[in-house]
């Protein structure tokens, strides 16, 4: 099946400071979805972007579909950006989009 | 006006009981899952259901049994509970071939003892 690496495993900033998680997959995808999992466990949906490029507020995700990459941006984080970051891609191999296979994730701590 | 809401949040048990998992999704969306996510945050699929009818099953041991009453509805019950089922169970919805984003409830935590 398709596999998912993310890294880095973990990041510790400093509030205020910028960074770019990465997320690589091995197969061609049709779905790839962006989530945050904050420390009370609530999992969020950040982007849906299978390709292209995607703003929200101080996050923006871009997505290199032929070079089977995605990045998240985080920009002037907060502490409340803390938590774990999930990538989640579904192949054309598998035949939908209703099967997504998730990243082990970023844990990202941002001190204050 | 929560839109996937499952019950309970918190559920502690012994093993060999057996207990269930509620799950409702008000977003009008025909698709919904159950994901299984370990003590190392690893999130799995375990099942899908697509307008009532079961989509996705991965390799989950037969005690588990999701069921799909209406498509706003999918419930999970766990019979003969192990002490290896200790997870954050979470029910998530979308619309199938949509190019719809994934939306997560909240988790429950089974802790069998």
């Amino acid at each position: 099946g398709i596999q998912v690496e993310q890294s880095p495993p973990d990041l510790i900033l400093q509030e205020g400071a910028n960074s770019t998680l990465r997320c690589n997959f091995s197969d061609s995808v049709n779905n790839l979805q962006w989530f945050h999992q904050n420390p009370w466990g609530q999992l969020i949906n950040l982007f849906y972007i299978p390709s292209g490029t995607k703003q929200n507020g101080r996050l923006s995700a871009t997505t290199v579909a032929t070079e089977r990459y995605s990045l998240l941006y985080i920009s002037s984080s907060q502490t409340t950006d803390s938590g774990v970051y999930f990538c989640a891609v579904s192949s054309y191999l598998q035949g939908g989009s209703e099967k997504l296979v998730f990243g082990k994730g970023t844990k990202l701590t941002v001190n204050p | 006006d929560t839109a996937v809401s499952q019950t309970p949040k918190y559920l502690v048990t012994q093993m060999g009981n057996d207990k269930s998992i509620k799950c409702e999704q008000n977003l009008g969306h025909d698709t919904m899952y159950w994901y299984k996510q370990d003590s190392k945050k690893f999130l799995k699929i375990m099942f899908s259901y697509n307008n009532k009818e079961l989509i996705i099953n991965e390799t989950v041991p037969n005690r588990f049994s999701p069921k799909s009453p209406d498509k706003a509805h999918l419930n999970l019950h766990i019979n003969s509970l192990e002490l290896g089922d200790s997870a954050v169970y979470f029910c998530a919805s979308s619309q199938l071939r949509g190019n719809s984003p994934l939306h997560f409830g909240n988790g429950t935590r089974l802790t069998v003892t």
